[in-house]
């Protein structure tokens, strides 16, 4: 079975730090995406990377980046921590894009 | 822009009822169709996904079907369990975005 693992299931910061949300996927997969889910506005893509070292924007990329330094391994930046980026952030990886993704347990950030 | 829409947002059904729960997009030029299981507090499980070129896929009892030409989905949920509650989301892949466009799901209750 696939494992996404994210590194903490519940988060607070404080606004204006800078936080990093890991995510480690065990399948080799070439595709990894970050979303965040808000109640009534469902998952929206933040970034994915269909390989290492490349990114590419989705839908709500502001006040965030990411890194992919390995192949396995894909982590999400917010500069800058601000009240409206607390959300649940989830995970997934695919083998290829039009494959199912397989998502982490997700992680519930909240910015003070 | 592809919009995904799941109606109703949420439904309860007494145990051992069948159920459909029902998926419409706006965008026919998809690839694929996908369905997800998603537990509170929890990331999304895939369950079944239909390629553009299918009509239907099915799993246990579960049995998903794709309508292009009207833009439609159903999951079909045979002899419904309590274990089943949860909230499922469709989403569809491919079309002007070639990304995967989540729809804000359906929460499910089954009763006792």
């Amino acid at each position: 079975d696939v494992k996404v693992t994210q590194s903490s299931r519940y988060l607070v910061k404080r606004t204006g730090e800078k936080v990093f949300l890991e995510c480690v996927q065990d399948m080799d997969h070439e595709n990894m995406f970050w979303y965040r889910q808000d109640p009534g506005l469902g998952l929206r893509l933040i970034y994915f990377s269909y390989d290492v070292k490349m990114k590419e924007k989705g839908d709500i990329p502001e006040g965030y980046s990411v890194s992919r330094e390995k192949k396995e391994r894909f982590s999400l930046i917010l500069e800058s921590a601000s009240t409206n980026q607390t959300s649940m952030y989830l995970c997934a990886s695919s083998f290829t894009r039009d494959q199912p993704q397989h998502f982490g347990d997700g992680t519930r950030l909240s910015i003070l | 822009k592809q919009e995904v829409t799941q109606i109703p947002a949420a439904l309860s059904v007494p145990e051992g009822e069948n159920l459909v729960l029902n998926c419409s997009f706006t965008d026919s030029a998809i690839y694929n169709l996908q369905w997800f299981r998603q537990d509170p507090g929890k990331g999304l499980t895939s369950l079944l996904l239909i390629q553009s070129s299918q009509r239907e896929q099915t799993s246990g009892r579960l049995n998903a079907s794709l309508d292009k030409s009207s833009g439609r989905s159903t999951l079909y949920i045979a002899a419904s369990q309590p274990g089943d509650s949860a909230t499922y989301l469709c989403a569809a892949y491919g079309g002007a975005t070639n990304k995967l466009i989540f729809g804000t799901g359906t929460l499910l209750a089954v009763q006792p």
